[in-house]
């Protein structure tokens, strides 16, 4: 069946170094890679996403990859600051067309000490 | 837009009550999407609802659970019986599969649900 594996489960990183999240999908299909941070007691928050016509996208310190020959694709943040701690999933949409539906990856924990 | 809206924030009852979460999408989305999230388990989608029809509840754990949408602008999720092992954060989410912004999936802020 579909499914996005995450990697790693847990990451901790020093205040201005670099984040790298990995996941893989397995429906050749899915065609829009979303990533979203969660900080405590709050909902998950879309932070950048890539469609499958594109390799790569940036917003400010943080940047998404896409490989789908490997089906892959990674996020990275530079400058990594304390307000960078908290859970990011990724997710895929769901091969079959338009359904609206995500499959999302285990979550990463990120913790970023000052 | 105010963004998904969910009431109670938190919910706290009894195992075998009737437990019922609420939410509002946000305008003019045409999904809507219920999840759980838990530590063991992560982030769940129970089911999901495409112009107020429901389209997959494959994710729905058992009878005790069922979900509506009456209308374009409100979904409830119940539990009855409620059970301890349903305490988790249960959120909704919505999204409008058109355009540029499609698959793009909007969080509420969840309900805390603890069952004693």
């Amino acid at each position: 069946g579909e499914n996005v594996e995450q990697h790693p489960s847990t990451l901790s990183v020093q205040e201005g170094d670099s984040a790298v999240i990995k996941c893989t999908y397995s429906d050749s299909a899915s065609n829009y890679f979303p990533w979203y941070k969660q900080e405590l007691g709050k909902g998950p928050q879309l932070i950048i996403d890539i469609r499958s016509n594109v390799g790569e996208k940036k917003d400010q310190r943080i940047a998404v990859t896409l490989n789908k020959t490997a089906k892959h694709f990674s996020l990275h943040i530079t400058e990594t600051q304390p307000e960078d701690s908290a859970v990011y999933f990724c997710a895929a949409s769901s091969g079959s067309s338009n359904t609206g539906k995500l499959i999302f990856g285990q979550g990463t924990t990120l913790q970023v000490k000052p | 837009d105010a963004g998904v809206i969910q009431s109670p924030r938190h919910e706290v009852t009894e195992m075998g009550q009737e437990v019922t979460l609420r939410c509002k999408p946000i305008s003019g989305h045409d999904y809507l999407f219920w999840y759980r999230q838990t530590m063991m388990r992560g982030l769940e989608l129970l089911i999901y609802f495409n112009n107020n029809v429901p389209i997959d509840d494959s994710g729905m754990p058992e009878d005790r659970f069922s979900a509506k949408m009456p209308n374009a602008s409100f979904s409830t999720l119940k539990i009855q019986p409620s059970e301890p092992r349903d305490s988790a954060v249960y959120f909704c989410a919505s999204s409008l599969m058109a355009g540029t912004s499609a698959y793009e999936q909007y969080f509420g802020p969840g309900t805390r649900l603890t069952v004693t």
